[in-house]
């Protein structure tokens, strides 16, 4: 089946710090990637859908200028976390369709902000 | 704006047992789905389920879906301590569009 990777599997950084997630599709091609956070004990929540080649749209609440979502290619969509702080800890998760839009999830990326 | 909500949000029960989980959605879907979580872990898909009726079995689980109730279930049948885990489900409205997950069920099996 088809397989999506992230990367790092988790990180640990300084507050103010940023922080970069890469989400791959590797065996297919996705012209959507979805970015997802859960907090511990709580469900996912969508932050935004990632388009190859034009902007991210961005769910309500979720501030574009911290969270930095580039779809520079049909394979790969990268979540940057900017000055992050202790409240971003989290963990996040990309998703990716395939052509016919089934919905592949990522490992997850664990985050934690000292 | 598209409500999911699971219930119950917790169980714990005797292996051997059998229970429900349901799932209740506010608007017509194109898909729906049921994921497992194991702690510290991503999502495995279980099922998806596309049309009214539908009805899927893995193991000790089946899933099935009225559309017209917009109401999903997952049937747990003699239930067994490896199913421990925390099972969502989730809705697409439109295919290939963005999910929207239930709160969760964090499923407890107790020898």
């Amino acid at each position: 089946g088809a397989v999506v990777s992230q990367h790092p599997s988790w990180v640990i950084c300084k507050s103010g710090t940023s922080v970069k997630i890469e989400c791959r599709s590797l065996d297919f091609q996705a012209t959507t990637m979805f970015w997802y956070r859960q907090f511990p004990k709580q469900s996912l929540m969508l932050m935004a859908t990632s388009n190859e080649g034009s902007k991210a749209t961005y769910e309500q609440g979720v501030e574009k200028d911290k969270f930095l979502i580039n779809h520079a290619s049909l394979t790969l969509s990268t979540l940057t976390v900017t000055s992050a702080h202790p409240e971003d800890s989290s963990f996040y998760i990309c998703s990716a369709n395939d052509r016919v839009g089934t919905q592949y999830f990522g490992p997850g990326t664990r985050l934690l902000v000292l | 704006e598209l409500k999911v909500e699971q219930n119950p949000l917790f169980l714990s029960m005797q292996e051997g047992k059998n229970y429900t989980i349901y799932c209740n959605y506010s608007t017509t879907s194109d898909r729906l789905y049921w994921y497992r979580q194991d702690p510290g872990k991503s999502l495995e898909s279980l099922f998806v389920l596309l049309s009214n009726g539908a009805v899927k079995q893995e193991g000790r689980l089946m899933a099935s879906l009225d559309t017209k109730a917009r109401l999903s279930t997952l049937h747990i049948t003699a239930a067994v301590h490896d199913l421990s885990a925390t099972y969502f489900c989730a809705v697409e409205v439109n295919a290939g569009n963005m999910l929207t997950f239930g709160g969760g069920t964090r499923l407890m099996v107790k020898p």
